[in-house]
């Protein structure tokens, strides 16, 4: 069935240093989209790619959708401890107005 | 003025019982959905729901069911609760525009069954 898998599951960095989570799907997105979740919150949308080979940057973070729509990345340069939280990525399902989540990536920033 | 609000916060109960949880949105969206996120902050999608059409995913439990009373709430409701039924449910809404889905999630639900 329809997966959208993420790694790596967990990430311990210094402050300072970068960080990057990966997103891959087992069949081709239509679009696909990013949140974060703070230790204790809910999901926060962040962004949301549609076109092939598409970059965006907030700030420090820059998103990737890869050209064949199977793939996404999230990159934060020079992490803050506002970074700490779980990061997901979520792929539309092939029928539907729903969402598969992946299985998210737990950022760590020590100060 | 919260834009998308749940009911209760924190639900501890029995194996066996009834629950309720309940969700409202006041964004105007036309889709509100239900998550249920585990020990281990996987996020599964359990229902979607407009005024056309409910979507049920294939691996909920039919314990559990949604209610629509209007478009603006979506409550779950829990039939004959087990120790498994423990986790994090989060209620959410979104407003389709194209391909857009931007979801605006609730603050979620604790349940615990002991």
């Amino acid at each position: 069935g329809q997966q959208v898998m993420q790694i790596p599951q967990y990430q311990h960095v210094q402050e300072g240093e970068d960080f990057t989570t990966y997103c891959n799907s087992s069949t081709t997105l239509s679009n696909i989209q990013w949140y974060k979740q703070r230790p204790g919150g809910h999901p926060v949308f962040l962004i949301q790619l549609v076109k092939s080979g598409e970059v965006k940057k907030q700030k420090r973070l820059t998103f990737q959708f890869g050209e064949a729509k199977k793939n996404s990345s999230l990159h934060i340069t020079a992490t803050q401890t506002t970074d700490v939280g779980t990061y997901f990525c979520a792929g539309p399902k092939n029928t539907g107005n729903q969402f598969y989540f992946g299985t998210g990536t737990s950022l760590t920033v020590i100060p | 003025d919260t834009a998308v609000s749940q009911t209760p916060k924190y639900l501890v109960t029995q194996m066996g019982n009834d629950k309720s949880i309940k969700c409202e949105q006041n964004l105007g969206h036309d889709t509100m959905y239900w998550y249920k996120q585990d020990s281990k902050k996987f996020l599964k999608i359990m229902f979607s729901y407009n005024n056309k059409e409910l979507i049920i995913n294939e691996t909920v439990p039919n314990r559990f069911s949604p209610k629509s009373p209007d478009k603006a709430h979506l409550n779950l409701h829990i039939n004959s609760l087990e120790l498994g039924d423990s986790a994090v449910y989060f209620c959410a809404s979104s407003q389709v525009i194209k391909l857009a889905h931007e979801q605006y999630f609730g603050p979620g639900t604790r349940l615990t069954v002991t």
